[in-house]
């Protein structure tokens, strides 16, 4: 079955303690991506990713990591987690950045930072 | 820059009644607009899209939207309303630019509350 996985889906954490969440897709597609959802806010980009060991900003970077070492996998790292990282976390796929099909999106993790 | 409006927070509708959920964007040049449901707990599912051809765009469980491209407007339809529709949804728009990533822009999201 073609899907994004992501994992943990419920993580609950403390500040300043580092923490990953994988994203892990086997359409072997190209562009990967991580948006966060915050209430009145909408999806917003943090990072994407158009191949491996290509990783750019997106709109909202700042207290966030990535790497694509792999095409399958896109982790998503928060080396000093703050409480106004307490979001739902997306991670999302799509064949190519020419591509016009639909994102595939995971099933979301719920993160709070005390 | 691109952007996404989703101009009603909340829409309330009885079952068996039409359903119309909003969105206007903006974007320099030509869009692609999407549209994306959330039910709780849910990740982001796709409904439809518009890419180009005809406006009136059908997708998924029954709905549909209409492109307007001068009222730069992309409304998700649904002729007969099912509690089963109750969700977040969500519309986007997507810039395709050569040598760019594909960015995706989203709106805010409009809650669908559908009730007997």
């Amino acid at each position: 079955e073609a899907q994004v996985t992501q994992n943990p889906r419920y993580l609950i954490t403390v500040t300043g303690k580092k923490l990953t969440v994988t994203c892990s897709q086997n359409m072997n597609h190209e562009y990967m991506s991580w948006y966060r959802q915050d209430p009145g806010l909408g999806l917003r980009q943090i990072y994407y990713s158009m191949n491996v060991e290509v990783t750019d900003k997106g709109d909202v970077p700042e207290g966030y990591k990535v790497s694509r070492k792999e095409k399958r996998n896109f982790p998503l790292i928060l080396e000093s987690p703050s409480p106004n990282q307490t979001s739902l976390y997306f991670c999302a796929s799509i064949r190519d950045v020419r591509s016009y099909n639909e994102q595939f999106f995971g099933p979301g993790t719920r993160l709070t930072v005390l | 820059a691109q952007s996404v409006a989703q101009p009603e927070d909340q829409v309330n509708v009885a079952e068996g009644n039409p359903l119309t959920v909003k969105c206007t964007y903006s974007v320099s040049g030509n869009p692609y607009l999407f549209w994306y449901v959330q039910y709780p707990n849910r990740g982001l599912q796709f409904l439809l899209k518009y890419i180009t051809g005809d406006n009136l765009v059908k997708g998924s469980y029954g709905f549909e939207a209409e492109f307007n491209k001068s009222q730069t407007s992309f409304h998700l339809k649904k002729p007969s309303a099912l509690v089963s529709d109750s969700a977040l949804y969500f519309c986007a728009v997507r810039l395709i630019n050569t040598g760019t990533a594909s960015k995706l822009t989203f709106g805010t999201g409009t809650r669908l509350q559908v009730t007997l």
